[in-house]
Parts: structure tokens; sequence; C-alpha cells
């Protein structure tokens, strides 16, 4: 079983569309993330939830909107997609109390047309 | 938090050891060193922390030197499937709530 799974695992779209990634893990943790890979392989968080409850939003534009229905989840929304946000987004989750030792999924790899 | 300096890449042969080093001169007092790595095409796996004192586990063994100015993370039978990028990375813990910073690492090439 796959910890922390994320779909799909490549996305190709055109600039303006809207798109979603999803993001599940059955670790049973109560944090999940989102972190984004750059094109220079530098490794960025972006947002943070805990228990369903956004902790860090790493001044993201308000395009991109994570959602948490339960903890099991959270899935990434982005609304009218660039150039720029082509980069490959993992999502990855910690236990409560060990919150620097994180479980990342293998990526999903995002290209902006 | 503070800043890590790493070789931009190293090699090493199937079998031996690989020694990463790390250099973190301005590390504070609360701040653990953590050690993660990426293999190609994946996501970043975590490998092994400590505070002070050295650390090993199933993966690894972290050697801190006493003024905590530097760290060595050490594979001790590297094998062809541990070629990655090898990041060091300082967090004091507790209220980060998972925001690690990720610099350049090392670029780990094992040969046979």
């Amino acid at each position: 079983d796959t910890a922390v799974s994320q779909t799909p695992k490549y996305l190709v779209t055109q600039m303006g569309n809207d798109k979603s990634i999803k993001c599940e893990q059955n670790l049973g943790h109560d944090t999940m993330y989102w972190y984004k890979q750059d094109s220079k392989k530098f490794l960025k968080i972006m947002f943070s939830y805990n228990n369903k409850e956004l902790i860090i939003n790493e001044t993201v534009p308000n395009r991109f909107s994570p959602k948490s229905p339960d903890k099991a989840h959270l899935n990434l929304h982005i609304n009218s997609l660039e150039l720029g946000d082509s980069a490959v987004y993992f999502c990855a989750s910690s236990q409560a109390g060990s919150n620097e030792k994180l479980f990342f999924g293998s990526g999903t790899q995002l290209s902006v047309l | 938090d503070a800043k890590t300096t790493q070789p931009t890449s190293m090699d090493c042969a199937e079998g031996r050891a690989a020694n990463l080093p790390c250099n973190h001169s301005t590390i504070s007092g609360n701040e653990y060193v953590y050690w993660y790595r990426q293999i190609h095409s994946q996501g970043p796996q975590y490998i092994i922390h400590g505070l002070k004192n050295n650390e090993t586990n199933e993966m690894a063994s972290l050697i801190i030197t006493e003024d905590r100015k530097s760290s060595t993370l050490i594979l001790p039978h590297a094998t062809l499937r541990d070629t990655a990028v090898y990041y060091c990375i300082l967090n004091a813990g507790g209220t980060s709530y998972g925001k690690l910073t990720f610099g350049q690492g090392t670029i780990l090439t094992v040969h046979p």
C-alpha cells in the first residue's frame, strides 16, 4: 500500500485552465503539506494543514486553494493556470509531534502550455 | 533556520562507505540536523536526524561534531540505488509545522 498517494502523476494543460491534484495518506497522520519543486529543483513548502486547519500559507497566490475534506486528504486546486505554475508538486504528511519527519508522495508533474 | 553548505556532487564506489559532509556553522542550540534524499523522479525520503549525539538507523549513521558546526551522513555500504540528491536541513522542530528548507543538496553518484 502506498503511504502517500497523489493523482495524477502527470498533468498537461493550457494556460487559463483550472485543475486539481488529489492527495491521500493512509498513515493516520494529522498534518499534510503541499510542496513545490521548480525547474531549478528547489523544493519549497506551499501549505501545511493540521487536522484540516490551515497552518502555513507561504505567500502562495490565491489562485492556489488547498482543500482538506478530512485528515487523510489534502487536495490542491489551481485556478487560471499560468506558465510559471509548471513544476512538480509534492504532497506529504507527518505525525503530530514529529512534524519534521515527512512522508512524501511521488509527485505530480504539471506542465502548463 | 540557519543555513547549511554541502558539496555540489560526490562519487562513491558500490559497496564502499559514502560520507556526505554538511557545514552548519551558524546552527542554533535548538536546531536539529535532518537528512533527506531524493531519488530521481521520486519524492524526498527522510533518512535520519539528530541534535547533538550521533545517531544510527537502518539506513544510515549521522555524526555531529561536538561544536555542532558540521555533520556527516554515512551510508555504510553504498549501492547503486543510493544514487540520489542528499539534503542536509536544519530545523528547530516544534512549531515549524513541517516547514523544511531544502537547499541544493549533494548529488551522490554510486558507480559499479
